[in-house]
């Protein structure tokens, strides 16, 4: 079944990009999606991509799927402080339920 | 904007003692899932229905939890007896049909076991 993994934290400074990584295994991934979880609350979404695309840019949001290696990222641009967060790398193909990763903690400091 | 609805948002038991969780989801969405986050993990889902059918319960403790969506619509969560183990955020989720498969989440049922 599908595995996906991503480092456990990042720390960077207001103002700077943050880059969160993910890899997958499953090849057949069709919709990937990154989540965000703020403290004691449910999973937002904040955007997915199509297996088909190589990038999309949301605002301050940039994802890249690299397809062959089996890898995306979350880049945001000039983080702020109510960015941190835990965002989570989520991925599934067809009608098979969505499997997330650990999450990335996010510290933005200030 | 439409949300999903859970409750009780915290539950403190004591262990052997049964618990439920109760969940809304969007109006019009025909999936339903519940999910359990341990702290410090991501999701795994426990149990997905479409409608009033199960559709995948394969990773749910069948011995202890149970769950049921009697009328395709809210949905109810139970664990009896509840265990040191089971301490943990239980996510409802809900999806339309759209291809994009995107699920909205409730804000969550986190469970002490003590």
């Amino acid at each position: 079944g599908e595995d996906v993994e991503q480092s456990l934290f990042l720390s960077v400074r207001e103002g700077d990009s943050s880059v969160i990584n993910c890899t997958y295994t499953d090849s057949s991934s069709t919709y990937l999606y990154w989540y965000k979880q703020e403290p004691g609350a449910g999973l937002q979404l904040l955007t997915y991509i199509f297996s088909n695309m190589d990038m999309k840019q949301d605002q301050r949001l940039t994802v890249l799927l690299n397809k062959k290696d089996k890898h995306l990222s979350l880049r945001i641009a000039d983080t702020q402080t109510g960015d941190s967060a835990i965002y989570f790398c989520a991925a599934n193909s067809g009608n098979t339920p969505l499997v997330f990763g650990k999450g990335t903690r996010l510290s933005v400091i200030a | 904007e439409a949300e999903v609805a859970q409750s009780p948002r915290y539950k403190i038991t004591e262990k052997s003692q049964a618990v439920a969780f109760w969940c809304d989801p969007i109006s019009g969405h025909a999936t339903l899932y519940w999910y359990r986050q341990i702290l410090g993990q991501g999701p795994e889902l426990l149990v997905q229905f479409q409608d009033e059918s199960v559709v995948d319960d394969s990773q749910l403790p069948k011995d202890r939890f149970s769950a049921e969506r009697l009328k395709g619509v809210d949905s109810t969560l139970k664990i009896q007896p509840a265990e040191l183990g089971d301490s943990a955020m239980y996510l409802c989720a809900s999806s339309s049909s759209s291809s994009t498969g995107e699920l909205f989440f409730g804000e969550g049922s986190r469970l002490t076991v003590l």
